[in-house]
């Protein structure tokens, strides 16, 4: 079946430190690649998706590239900021005949200070 | 202001107490999906719909029960609660259910606790 590894949380930066928070997934076929993120309180919200390999997702920022070959989606930004506190959670969708699923990774926490 | 609505947004509920959780949406997305979410185990699917009158099940569907009968409204019913149940809960909407979709849209949940 689908699944999603994330690297394991909490993760704590500085300020204008670098971010990568790993993601790699099991699939058949050729699915959409997607992070979320969930600020306090809030619900999910899209941030960045790539649809197919090599195909590079981008916002905020935030960078991620559709790996095929090592079945990877990390997650990247080259300076964060502390409102980038937040949980991140990777995520493919793989349409079936009966309805379009989201398979989510654990999610990771990162937390950014001053 | 277009999106997923959710209510409540807070719930306590005493063990063996039935109540609905009430998902809208108003951006005329034929698929909805329920998840609910506890630390460490990510977002897991409960039901989901892919348009009205059509329901199905998904990763952990059981002590909940789901219907579409209008294409805005997903309302997820728990009929005999359980401390298990404590959970957030999120309502998800999508317009498209090919590969390259937009992705789901997200209400800002409910949270439940069963005591």
């Amino acid at each position: 079946g689908n699944s999603v590894t994330q690297m394991e949380g909490p993760v704590t930066l500085s300020e204008e430190a670098f971010l990568t928070i790993n993601c790699t997934y099991t699939a058949t076929g050729y699915p959409s690649l997607f992070w979320y993120v969930q600020y306090p309180g809030e619900g999910l919200q899209l941030l960045l998706k790539a649809t197919k390999a090599d195909d590079k997702g981008s916002n905020k920022g935030f960078e991620a590239t559709y790996r095929k070959e090592t079945t990877s989606f990390h997650l990247e930004k080259g300076s964060v900021q502390v409102s980038d506190s937040a949980v991140y959670f990777c995520a493919l969708l793989r349409g079936e005949t009966s309805g379009s699923r989201l398979t989510f990774g654990e999610g990771t926490q990162l937390t950014v200070n001053p | 202001n277009a999106g997923v609505t959710q209510t409540p947004k807070f719930q306590v509920l005493k063990t063996g107490q039935s109540m609905t959780l009430q998902c809208a949406q108003d951006m005329n997305h034929e698929y909805m999906s329920w998840y609910r979410q506890d630390p460490g185990m990510g977002l897991r699917l409960i039901h989901y719909s892919v348009g009205a009158g059509i329901t199905d099940q998904g990763e952990v569907p059981n002590g909940y029960n789901v219907s579409r009968s209008t294409t805005e409204d997903f309302p997820l019913r728990l009929l005999s609660a359980a401390p298990s149940q404590t959970s957030v809960y999120f309502c998800a909407s999508s317009y498209s259910i090919v590969a390259g979709g937009s992705g789901y849209t997200f209400g800002s949940g409910t949270r439940l606790t069963v005591v």
